[in-house]
């Protein structure tokens, strides 16, 4: 257990459904991510927080995805109109801050869009 | 482009023995380099980190090694034992750009049999 925990840890839903996955970070850490994981490949990074400011997204974040922090501590990730090629293990990681300090991730949630 | 390449893609070995990973990068300047491990339905545990000025770290009984002229990583697993069966992923910081930013290889997935 790294301290970040993610909820739910799986999620099975409809295409065209929206879903929402939520973050914990470690407590002091005001750095957060989100990353995709899709089998046989490592993380792909979708968007990153320093405290409640989102100050980077990627290209892969759709205009159907969206994340927010809203008080600097826990976050949420929400799709809209899920497709299938949605489905992936979302993992979030965080950190304290620093060139060199690490990224704990968590559990990830596993979605499955039918 | 930054890459991280892993090799071998899989690798099974008998309980007990010894295994060598790899890992080439591009990622030039970086600033560390760490492996980390992923259990099937779980997200990344860090297992070494090491900067780009060290050759070696070792925790237990994985042992990373870097070489940084010719840009490349190893993971030894000496004694390996079932609980070793995972993914390992080879990710490289970069040294320019946003903090926090990682480059993952898509890891190497080793099964360890009795």
């Amino acid at each position: 257990d790294t301290g970040v925990s993610q909820d739910p840890r799986h999620k099975i839903t409809k295409r065209g459904q929206n879903v929402t996955f939520r973050c914990d970070p470690i407590s002091e850490h005001n750095r957060l991510y989100w990353y995709r994981q899709t089998l046989g490949q490592g993380p792909e990074f979708l968007t990153y927080f320093q405290n409640e400011a989102q100050l980077e997204k990627s290209r892969l974040l759709s205009d159907r995805f969206s994340a927010e922090r809203p008080k600097g501590s826990f976050s949420t990730l929400e799709i809209q109109r899920t497709e299938q090629g949605d489905s992936a293990m979302y993992l979030c990681a965080t950190h304290s801050g620093g060139a060199g300090n690490e990224q704990f991730f968590g559990p990830g949630t596993r979605l499955t869009v039918l | 482009k930054n890459q991280v390449e892993q090799s071998p893609q899989s690798l099974i070995i008998l309980e007990g023995k010894n295994c060598t990973l790899q890992c080439n990068y591009t990622v030039s300047p970086f600033s560390n380099l760490r492996w980390y491990k992923q259990d099937t339905g779980r997200g990344p545990v860090s297992l070494t980190i090491m900067t780009f000025s060290e050759n070696t770290k070792s925790n237990g009984r994985y042992t990373a090694t870097l070489d940084a002229d010719t840009k490349q990583s190893s993971l030894h697993i000496t004694a390996s034992q079932l609980s070793d069966s995972a993914s390992y992923i080879c990710v490289v910081s970069p040294a320019l750009g946003r903090q926090g930013n990682l480059i993952f290889g898509k890891g190497t997935k080793l099964s360890v049999k009795p």
